[in-house]
């Protein structure tokens, strides 16, 4: 596709539940990234992807935030049992490049409300 | 200490006035800085990318980068109303090295 693309655009979860957030990145990009951007804050790193090979995932606040991207392409984020503290938006983001040195191409993300 | 700080603002500068946006980073392993605009509601998007020391201009915009002073600006001249939003700075390579760190941003209003 011509862009990033990120669904849902809006999720509401219920604590506890579990949450899958997918994103597609621009056709042939190869780097992959995952963000959580609190409102008010900066975008804050959780994982990279180089093709299907999850290079960094430094960044996941704990063992209930997991990501995979199987095939290269699309990627799904998926947070388990949800607590209020991951309300937030969550930006996917790719890059041609091995890395992300020359900048990346933001999706619209997904707004994750846990009520 | 942040690996990048922004000048907290929120800045407001009138219609026509150069904006002055600023940020300084922590890692001196750092080699690419890149400054996003973030319209509210929406995802960030790349305006300008820096990697040398000195000054890179694009249209209304210029970036200036010290790396000896870890610093890096963003000069917005004419400014626009449409120019209001966040503005992101970000820094990549050293302890950053494959994805980008980004600072808190700082909203910019431009006022008629």
């Amino acid at each position: 596709g011509a862009g990033v693309s990120q669904s849902p655009r809006y999720k509401v979860a219920k604590r506890g539940q579990d949450v899958a957030l997918r994103c597609d990145p621009i056709s042939g990009h190869v780097s992959l990234f995952w963000y959580q951007q609190a409102l008010g804050q900066g975008p804050e790193f959780l994982t990279y992807f180089q093709n299907e090979a999850q290079l960094d995932k430094s960044g996941l606040p704990s063992d209930r935030f997991f990501a995979e991207r199987p095939e290269g392409s699309v990627s799904t984020l998926k947070i388990q049992r949800t607590q209020q503290e991951d309300s937030a938006v969550y930006l996917c983001a790719s890059s041609p490049l091995h890395r992300g040195q020359g900048g990346y191409t933001f999706g619209s993300g997904t707004r994750l409300t846990v009520v | 200490q942040k690996e990048v700080e922004q000048n907290s603002g929120p800045l407001s500068v009138p219609e026509g006035a150069i904006a002055s946006l600023n940020c300084t980073y922590s890692d001196r392993g750092s080699q690419s800085f890149f400054w996003y605009r973030q319209y509210s509601g929406k995802s960030p998007e790349l305006i300008m990318f820096i990697y040398s020391n000195g000054d890179k201009e694009d249209g209304r915009f210029t970036a200036q980068l010290n790396k000896a002073s870890q610093y890096v600006s963003l000069l917005i001249r004419d400014s626009q109303p449409s120019d209001s939003a966040t503005y992101l700075c970000a820094v990549e390579g050293g302890t950053s090295y494959g994805k980008l760190t980004f600072g808190q941003g700082t909203i910019l209003t431009v006022h008629p």
